[in-house]
């Protein structure tokens, strides 16, 4: 069974620009959630989506965002790009709510 | 506010020895913790959870404890191998909630 894939996995964008990354989660996996790792910072969750819909949102501003399909692949969207967005964006996804299972993540730099 | 804390950055240990890494919790309602193992521009893999109605978990050469009291847990590998040097993150999530990490601890382990 194929994994997490997450496209593009390198991205060199510039400040006020906008980014969409793209998340395929494992085959019958509905659940997918969005983590942003900065040196130091360790893993923080972004967002959590099931059949279409947030579940859980965390803690970052309204630049961020994202969205799932009918098929369970989501996107995330960061608009108006900032030097402190560069980061690795990791994608995971759960059958069940308590393994989850990462791709490779998203590097992203902002000059 | 950290909730859950990994207090070592780095640990550097002999091949064949045991390898612990620690991990410490604020929020009481957290009831599934889970090691991750991440290598350089990969994403994080699982490794070991645990259910706080366990207080131990074994998978071959990794074992988690949880002591719910001091609200710690502890990874330890046995023996310890090159190949498992790497970052490990502990992670905690109450019911359905999402995945809380750590900022990871460096392991180096010594040939």
């Amino acid at each position: 069974k194929a994994g997490v894939t997450q496209t593009p996995r390198y991205l060199i964008k510039t400040r006020g620009q906008q980014v969409t990354l793209s998340c395929s989660p494992i085959s019958g996996h509905r659940s997918v959630s969005w983590y942003q790792q900065t040196p130091g910072q360790g893993l923080q969750f972004l967002f959590e989506y099931f059949s279409e819909t947030q579940r859980n949102k965390g803690n970052f501003p309204g630049r961020f965002s994202g969205r799932q399909f009918s098929n369970s692949r989501s996107e995330m969207n960061v608009s108006t790009l900032e030097l402190g967005d560069s980061a690795l964006y990791l994608c995971a996804s759960s059958l069940d709510l308590d393994s989850w299972y990462f791709g490779p993540g998203t590097r992203l730099t902002v000059t | 506010d950290q909730q859950v804390k990994q207090n070592s950055p780095s640990l550097s240990v002999q091949e064949g020895r045991i390898s612990i890494l620690n991990c410490d919790y604020t929020n009481s309602m957290f009831d599934y913790f889970l090691w991750y193992k991440k290598y350089p521009a990969e994403g994080p893999t699982f490794l070991i959870s645990i259910s706080s109605i366990k207080d131990k978990n074994e998978d071959g050469r990794f074992t988690v404890f949880l002591n719910k009291s001091a609200k710690h847990l502890s990874l330890h590998i046995v023996p310890s191998q090159p190949g498992d040097s790497a970052v490990y993150f502990c992670a905690a999530k109450a019911g359905s909630y999402q995945l809380t990490f750590g900022k990871g601890t460096k392991l180096s382990v010594i040939p």
